[in-house]
């Protein structure tokens, strides 16, 4: 079964600043998904970005991008021009393309907990 | 939210008491899945569904239940609930998200759905 880790549970950014978020990975597949979803106070769960892991262009959106390194298993996030309006928690998930046996499900790390100072 | 809701938003009930909640969407997306929040755990998935009365389990799926008579439709059930099922539910769908990261490899979550087992 795969599992994701996160192994920072708490992170602080000043404003303006740039932070880097940490996920690790285990898993035996060698094509899958990556994802860092957003939940901000409301508790909505917003998908941030997402890397498919045959593509070796690390994703980008807007300020967010991602440092994906298949072979250590790693998929950290940077937040550039931290903003108070990322404070949120950020999940990392895996998916498996195998949708028989896994249903398309996501697996998640336990979260990081960023706050951002102004 | 994207075409899930999610009802009751907030319910406290009493140990042993049955427990129903729904979610609902307007997207005819035929994988669906309930997923429960707790601190240090991240998002676990408890059931899935992937067609009208086609489910199975997630990873901590002991005393729940789940049914999907209709498309829109998925029923997450405690049959007796106990405090250690106090949590956030959130349903999910595959699917849709964001206009920038959309497409059938993301989910998109509903608001959640916070349960107190007094």
């Amino acid at each position: 079964a795969q599992t994701v880790t996160q192994s920072q549970p708490e992170m602080s950014v000043q404003e303006a600043e740039t932070v880097t978020l940490s996920c690790t990975y285990d898993t035996s597949e060698s094509d899958y998904y990556l994802f860092w979803y957003k939940q901000p106070p409301s508790r909505q769960m917003i998908l941030v970005i997402r890397q498919e892991a045959y593509k070796q262009q690390n994703a980008t959106e807007n300020r967010f991008s991602v440092n994906f390194q298949k072979a250590a298993k790693s998929f950290s996030l940077k937040i550039s021009d931290s903003q108070l309006g990322d404070a949120a928690m950020y999940f990392c998930a895996y998916r498996s393309p195998r949708r028989e046996t896994s249903g398309s499900r996501l697996t998640f790390g336990e979260g990081t907990q960023l706050t951002v100072n102004p | 939210d994207a075409g899930i809701t999610q009802s009751p938003r907030h319910k406290v009930t009493e140990t042993g008491t049955p427990v129903t909640l729904r979610c609902h969407q307007t997207e005819n997306h035929r994988y669906m899945y309930w997923y429960r929040q707790d601190p240090g755990h991240g998002l676990r998935l408890i059931h899935y569904s992937y067609g009208v009365k086609d489910t199975d389990k997630g990873e901590v799926s002991d005393g729940y239940s789940v049914s999907r008579s209709k498309t829109e439709d998925f029923l997450l059930t405690l049959e007796s609930a106990t405090s250690s099922q106090t949590s956030v539910y959130f349903c999910a769908i595959r699917g849709i998200s964001s206009e920038n990261l959309s497409g059938a490899n993301v989910l998109t979550f509903g608001a959640g759905s916070r349960l107190t087992v007094l």
